[in-house]
């Protein structure tokens, strides 16, 4: 079965400092995989996607930056945070290509950040 | 345009019935979805339906939709205190794009 990882689970770090964040799936192969981010409770906001490696879509214009170095990996990342940085972020994955039977996604638990 | 609306917040007693509303504006919309977020965690896929259906039942989850209104939405029949979450609606676009969009979620309080 497939499986979903974030991590850290929590991650307190100061304005102006680095991010990195991870996920990985098991189970499955070339996913799709998503960022969000989810403020104050409320709200998804797709953040990037990816379809394949190296492959990245940027939904929304900031500071933060993806990666996907392996297939089953996608990183989230910052070179300086800001305050409005700040939330819960999930990674979801879902079935390759656009031949999947339904498109639904698979979410993992979520990192909450709090920029400082 | 591409836009989910729901209400923000639903109270109910234990026992009753819970309706969580969506709609939606693409009509080329493919598939809904419906999922649960509980405090702290990840979203968690609770149905889906194909625009081409009307209706789907999956125990105590009844999912309607009315695809002229684009409307859609989430019975739970006999509603416990374990079913307060938020619940997300979401929907698939006829497009190439493997996205979905989502709405900014209803809050259900089920009170004892």
């Amino acid at each position: 079965s497939q499986t979903i990882h974030q991590w850290p689970a929590t991650l307190v770090q100061p304005v102006g400092s680095p991010l990195s964040l991870e996920c990985t799936v098991e189970g499955t192969s070339n996913p799709n995989l998503y960022w969000y981010r989810q403020a104050a409770g409320r709200g998804l906001q797709l953040l990037f996607y990816s379809v394949g490696i190296g492959q990245i879509s940027s939904e929304v214009p900031q500071n933060l930056s993806a990666s996907r170095p392996q297939d089953r990996q996608f990183i989230l990342s910052s070179k300086k945070l800001l305050l409005s940085d700040s939330g819960f972020y999930l990674c979801a994955w879902s079935a390759p290509g656009q031949g999947a039977l339904t498109y639904e996604q698979y979410f993992g638990p979520g990192t909450r950040l709090t920029v400082t | 345009g591409e836009d989910v609306e729901q209400s923000l917040f639903l109270s109910v007693r234990e026992g009753d019935s819970s309706v969580i509303n969506c709609t939606y504006t693409d009509s080329s919309s493919t598939y809904l979805y419906w999922y649960k977020q509980e405090p702290g965690a990840g979203l968690q896929l609770l149905t889906y339906i194909f625009s081409n259906m009307d209706m789907k039942q999956d125990q105590r989850l009844t999912v309607l939709l009315n695809k002229k209104d684009k409307h859609l939405s989430l019975r739970i029949a006999d509603t416990q205190t374990g079913d307060s979450a938020i619940y997300f609606c979401a929907e698939k676009q006829n497009s190439g794009y493997s996205t979905l969009t989502f709405g900014k979620g209803t809050m259900l309080l089920v009170s004892p």
